[in-house]
């Protein structure tokens, strides 16, 4: 099956600063990799995706980039915010498929 | 709109209780997916419906779970015989379509504690 690794597990940059958050993915037939952000106590939030035709998404501040030659794929935060700090999520999936595997998340700490 | 609902926010069971989870999603959303989330880790795929049809229940750990959707709207989540294991978030979520690859909102969760 998929096997999802995320890093750093940790991550604390200081406000203004960019953030980058790295994950991997085993299965090659994977086609659909989500980001998610989830705020103490509350519910993961669809952040934004890519999908494996593409290389490069963005939306405002934040940016995923996706390699399928080397199964990787990145999340890039800019100007980051003390708003910004949360736990990220990365996903790996199919898109005809219902299963996501998560990795197991990145605490990002903005400090003003 | 309303977004994905799940009720009840917390429970608690003693050891050998059934419980049942519920999980109202966006209306019209054809996929519902059902996650279980322990403290500190990311959300493990427990099953994956498509309107009413059960398509994927590899994730879930034991014959004491069980999940229906049998309208292809609310879905309820089973567990029977509570376990201290059973101990975690569920998070129920939706998404429009039927190939959309992931979970696109998720609810609240509900809170489960098995004593």
């Amino acid at each position: 099956g998929e096997n999802v690794e995320q890093h750093p597990s940790t991550l604390s940059v200081q406000e203004g600063d960019s953030a980058v958050i790295k994950c991997t993915y085993s299965d090659s037939a994977s086609n659909y990799f989500p980001w998610y952000k989830q705020e103490l106590g509350k519910r993961p939030q669809l952040i934004i995706d890519i999908r494996s035709n593409v290389g490069e998404k963005k939306d405002q501040r934040i940016a995923v980039t996706l390699n399928k030659t080397a199964k990787h794929f990145s999340l890039h935060i800019t100007e980051t915010q003390p708003e910004d700090s949360a736990v990220y999520f990365c996903a790996a999936s199919k898109t005809n498929a219902g299963k996501s595997t998560f990795g197991d998340g990145t605490t990002l700490t903005v400090k003003p | 709109g309303a977004g994905v609902s799940q009720s009840p926010r917390y429970k608690v069971a003693k050891r050998g209780q059934d419980v049942a989870l519920r999980c109202d999603p966006i209306s019209g959303h054809v996929s519902l997916f059902w996650y279980q989330q322990a403290l500190g880790q990311g959300p493990e795929f427990l099953t994956y419906f498509q309107n009413e049809a059960q398509l994927d229940k590899s994730g879930l750990p034991s014959d004491r779970f069980f999940a229906e959707r049998p309208e292809g709207s609310v879905s309820t989540l089973k567990i029977q015989r509570t376990q201290q294991e059973d101990s975690a978030v569920y998070l129920c979520a939706s998404s429009f379509s039927g190939t959309s690859g992931g979970p696109g909102y998720f609810g609240p969760g509900t809170r489960l504690t098995v004593t």
